[in-house]
């Protein structure tokens, strides 16, 4: 079955930057997008960007362009999502998802000092 | 970016009434809608895919309609494990877009 794996919990501190892997596995790994979504505590769901594991190529929501890069790495079915410049404003928990219907655990980034 | 407008923001409804939120997108969509329903602490949960196919294990009571820029969440008969926080999800495009949450709490 389709299963995406993050990485685990981090705390951050103010301008550090931060990584988060989401390996998938049950399809073929660049045949779907996978986006990458945030919900800040108490708040809503907030589209960050998607990534094409096949070619590579990314598009970001203007909101979050300059400050994250989406990287994959074929050989072992994962996807980066490396988050820079943190403010506390972006603690939050960090989803990738493939599609409505699957979605990785989530990781929670907590940014503090 | 297509816009989802998710209404009520919030509502109060006892068990057994008849809930529904609506969404309206800023743009035709088709039937490429989700609706999630999520509690303190946890990931979204699934409810419904392509505008009216339920989720895998998501009781009959949830439903959903619509077509173009207008859709509905329907829970025919409120649970006491239904009080949460409802979203609707257009993946109409690659730019994700989701709604602003709808709270259902108990009356």
């Amino acid at each position: 079955q389709v299963q995406l794996v993050q990485s685990g919990a981090e705390v951050m501190e103010p301008g550090a930057s931060v990584k988060v892997s989401c390996k998938a596995s049950g399809y073929i790994f660049t045949n779907y997008y996978l986006q990458w979504v945030r919900q800040a505590p108490g708040q809503g769901l907030e589209w960050m960007g998607w990534i094409n594991p096949n070619s590579g190529a990314t598009k970001y929501a203007q909101k979050f362009q300059g400050r994250v890069t989406m990287t994959r790495d074929t050989s072992i079915s994962t996807v980066y999502m490396e988050f820079r410049n943190l403010r506390f404003t972006d603690t939050a928990t960090y989803y990738c998802a493939r599609g409505p219907s699957q979605w990785g655990q989530g990781t929670l980034i907590a940014v503090s000092s | 970016d297509i816009q989802m407008t998710q209404s009520p923001s919030s509502l109060s409804a006892s068990v057994g009434d008849r809930v529904t939120i609506t969404c309206r997108a800023s743009q035709a969509i088709s039937d490429s809608v989700a609706w999630y329903q999520q509690k303190p602490g946890k990931a979204p949960k699934l409810l419904v895919y392509g505008a009216s196919t339920l989720g895998g294990g998501v009781p009959s009571r949830f439903s959903g309609s619509g077509s173009g820029t207008e859709h509905t969440l329907t829970i025919s008969s409120l649970q006491p494990e239904d009080f949460a926080t409802y979203y609707c999800h257009q993946y109409y495009t690659t730019a994700w877009t989701f709604g602003q949450g709808t709270k259902v709490e108990i009356k």
